[in-house]
Parts: structure tokens; sequence; C-alpha cells
């Protein structure tokens, strides 16, 4: 089985402020992890992913996610956020070997950037 | 352009009757899942499916039905909807299981 935790359900922060949506995750095998983005009545988007190799990955808008094996975190972060980042973000693991195509998410966190 | 399209997008239907919400995707992708999203739960996969003809339950799937007799085509079924199924439902695909899910735009289902 696994399971995601992401402890914040708001986080409000500034614009050009830093901001850090944390991701914890659980599972008896390996795993790769996705941080998905909801913008208001919309679907979700892949912000990005990490499957393997360097555990710092990135997004083309500036966010950036480390994987933490030790830790069992996957913390999505940008140094300067901007109005346009409001939206829910939701971490996600899929197991990758066998597990078929289940995809598990956190119960999201909701960013809400302010001037 | 790729894509998957659900339909419809807003659905108040009543206690009881039937319904399908209907998903396609242009992409080739064997898989191929449904999703429901509701407040402070995040989202919670209901069915997925691995090829054609294969289909296998997530986490809630309770009062759902599908079926995948084509491979772009993966349809929700509610053969009796109550108001506990009210919910913003997803249909998602992905080529692999390590691949990128590509989301519909949602269903927003409402029972009374």
């Amino acid at each position: 089985a696994q399971s995601v935790t992401q402890l914040d359900s708001q986080v409000p922060v500034f614009e050009e402020a830093p901001v850090e949506l944390r991701c914890n995750y659980s599972s008896s095998v390996s795993v790769y992890l996705f941080w998905y983005v909801q913008y208001p009545n919309q679907g979700l988007q892949l912000l990005l992913k990490y499957l393997s190799g360097s555990t710092l990955v990135e997004s083309i808008n500036g966010f950036e996610a480390e994987f933490n094996k030790s830790q069992t975190s996957f913390h999505l972060r940008k140094p300067s956020v901007h109005i346009s980042d409001t939206a829910e973000y939701f971490c996600a693991v899929r197991q990758n070997t066998g597990g078929g195509n289940k995809l598990t998410f956190g119960t999201g966190t909701q960013l809400k950037v302010e001037l | 352009e790729a894509q998957v399209t659900q339909n419809p997008r807003y659905l108040i239907t009543v206690t009881g009757k039937k319904l399908t919400v209907t998903c396609s995707q242009n992409m080739n992708h064997e898989y191929m899942s449904w999703y429901r999203q509701d407040p402070g739960l995040g989202l919670r996969q209901i069915y997925y499916s691995m090829n054609v003809e294969v289909t296998d339950k997530g986490d809630v799937p309770e009062g759902y039905k599908v079926s995948r007799k084509e491979k772009r085509n993966f349809p929700l079924i509610l053969e009796s909807p109550s108001p506990n199924q009210t919910s913003l439902y997803f249909c998602a695909s992905s080529p692999t299981p390590g691949g990128q899910a590509f989301f519909g735009q949602g269903t927003r289902l409402t029972v009374v």
C-alpha cells in the first residue's frame, strides 16, 4: 500500500516571497513521484515528476522539488511566487513496478498568492 | 492536439436514474483511470484500466461500473446514483505506469 501526506491544506504567501509545499509519502516499494497543479475550474496538469536520476527536478515555470529517500519526502519549492501561481497543488505517487495504474494523491494544498 | 475529453462537464440528476459519463483520449494510451475529487479528500481512484477489456477496482469502486471495449474510450457508469456520489469526476490516461497522466477537464455531478 502507498499513501501521500500533504500536511498543509492552505498556504497563504505574498507575491515574490518564497514558498514550500510539503509532501511526504509512504510505500513498501520504490515509487515515481509527481506534483500536479489545478487552476480554478480546470483539470489537473503535471507540474514536475521524479522517475530516477537526479533527485532535484525542475519545472518550466520556476518550481522545483527534491526527492529525499531517507525522509520519504518530495517537497515543492519556488523562490519567488507570482499571483498566477495561485492554485491547488497535489502530490502523487505511483509504484514503479507492477501496481497497475494506481496513482495515489495527497489531499492537496491550496496556494494563495497575495499582493 | 493531445487531449482527454469528458462529457458532460456538468450534470444534475435524480437519485436512481442511471447515467454515463464518457471519456475519450486521442493519444493511444493504454492506461486510463477515473477519479473523484472531494473537498479535504483530494483525488481518489475509482477504477482503472491497463488495456482493452482489462479493468480493476481502485480505492472507491462501490456504486460505479466501467468498461473498456476500445482503447480510446473509458466510460464511467452509475447504475443507480445516490447523493453521496455528488462530486467532481476526472478521467485520466497515461502511456506507461511512470508516464505523465493527462487529465480531462472534469465532470461536476450533482445527485439530488
